[in-house]
């Protein structure tokens, strides 16, 4: 199984619809992050979390909220969809002294 | 403003040839700079980092260099191979924090 699980891989919803996504990790790591991946503009960090009780904005939070159910489960929903969060949705995690990050393999969401 | 700048955004390169990957920073608080390799359809790995007491990183083909006077850092790959393929994003990481500044990455496709 792999250590970083993103679900859905893929997914396709309305405008204005409220969608969640959702990771989950085996790696036993406290920080967990939510990062888009777009073409051109690499890496931008939405949310991130360095316990159970702590969420933090990133650079683009706005239209995103999350939620960190335990040390490790951290979903991400959009409240209400919008074309322009179609993207590719990347879950980390980190740990301890080990400042690199793992990476789930991702969800495709496309808003139509 | 982009902390870190990552060039080329792409790169062709012949199967047997060196690609090579620039990234430069103006943030002279960063101490830890990690590249990663992401292919189609999955989430970033982390490939290799380097730290800036020391000038060179090598891991098989894979090799860092490091100039802290000029604030840039490269990743060499020789004998570039088809299955090197992939999107390469470098990063650096400040001191104090876990978070990495990413750069937009660099599409890699290495012709047979």
């Amino acid at each position: 199984d792999a250590d970083v699980t993103q679900t859905p891989r893929n997914r396709i919803t309305k405008t204005g619809k409220r969608i969640m996504l959702e990771c989950s990790q085996t790696k036993g790591h406290d920080r967990m992050y939510w990062y888009r991946q777009d073409p051109g503009l690499g890496l931008r960090l939405i949310y991130y979390s360095f316990d159970v009780k702590d969420i933090n904005k990133g650079e683009i939070s706005d239209g995103y909220s999350v939620s960190r159910q335990a040390q490790a489960k951290f979903s991400l929903s959009l409240e209400s969809a919008i074309p322009n969060q179609t993207a590719l949705y990347f879950c980390a995690t980190s740990g301890g002294g080990d400042y690199g990050y793992t990476f789930g393999s991702g969800t495709r969401l496309t808003v139509v | 403003q982009q902390q870190v700048k990552q060039s080329p955004q792409s790169l062709i390169v012949q199967k047997g040839g060196i690609s090579i990957i620039n990234c430069a920073y103006e943030n002279t608080a960063f101490d830890y700079f990690p590249w990663y390799q992401q292919f189609p359809g999955k989430g970033p790995a982390l490939l290799i980092a380097i730290r800036p007491d020391v000038s060179e990183k090598k891991e098989g083909r894979f090799t860092i260099s490091f100039n802290k006077s000029a604030k840039q850092f490269s990743l060499h790959i020789m004998d570039s191979q088809p299955g090197d393929s992939a999107t390469y994003f470098c990063a650096a990481r400040r001191g104090g924090s876990y978070i990495p500044t990413f750069g937009r990455g660099t599409s890699l496709i290495v012709h047979p």
